[in-house]
């Protein structure tokens, strides 16, 4: 199994910019999770889907972030127009469904924005 | 709360010494805990998990112990090695409410001395 893949592994772009990370989840995974993690607020819960669905989107900081998920292999969150505070590393993660199960981390993007 | 960075509270430790590293979690109502490694540059990889209802666990050099009266979690590694160095993140969530988010503690840092 190849685990969770996400790309870029690293980006930098100049605010304004609009920004697209990808996700390709564990197969046979039900849910998809996008977190961000910085220095100053830690691992933080972006958004959630279950079967391609959005469940709680209650972590998306602001209207310029959206993520999407067309199908069961791939989701995107993306960051438009890019501020220099949307800097952090973005991990994707998925689980199978059921009562507890565990969620497996990909690499993670480090984004910086200039 | 912080993860990453220069603010988490640091455990050193000697090779081969036991490790103890402790999280408060939040929510009395969670029924669900996991502790995660997040490794330098990698993503968080899962270590190990226990449900409300046992208050110890084990698994291969690490036990999990669970205190709800406290709402208190700790990680013991046995025999620590270098490359247990890491930040190490517990996490909760409320099985209940259907809610598939975890809740990630600040994290805890990691140092084995050779």
């Amino acid at each position: 199994d190849a685990g969770v893949i996400q790309s870029p592994r690293h980006e930098v772009t100049e605010m304004g910019q609009e920004v697209t990370l990808r996700c390709k989840p564990i197969s046979g995974h039900d849910y998809l999770f996008w977190y961000r993690q910085t220095m100053m607020r830690g691992l933080e819960l972006l958004i959630y889907f279950n079967n391609n669905v959005p469940i709680d989107d209650s972590g998306m900081p602001e209207d310029r972030f959206s993520a999407k998920m067309p199908n069961a292999s791939f989701s995107t969150l993306k960051i438009q127009p890019s501020e220099p505070r949307d800097s952090a590393v973005y991990f994707c993660a998925s689980s199978r469904s059921g009562a507890a199960d565990t969620q497996y981390f990909g690499p993670g993007t480090r984004l910086t924005v200039l | 709360g912080e993860s990453v960075g220069l603010h988490l509270p640091t455990l050193s430790v000697q090779e081969g010494d036991n490790s103890i590293i402790n999280c408060a979690y939040s929510n009395s109502a969670s029924d669900y805990f996991i502790w995660y490694k997040q490794e330098s540059g990698k993503g968080p990889q899962f270590i190990i998990d226990i449900r409300s209802n046992m208050d110890k666990r084990q698994g291969q050099r690490v036990t999990v112990l669970l205190n709800k009266t406290v709402k208190h979690l700790s990680l013991q590694i046995a025999a620590t090695q270098p490359g247990d160095s890491a930040v190490y993140f517990c996490a909760e969530i409320l099985m209940d409410t259907g809610r598939r988010a975890l809740t990630f503690g600040s994290g805890t840092r990691l140092q084995v001395q050779p």
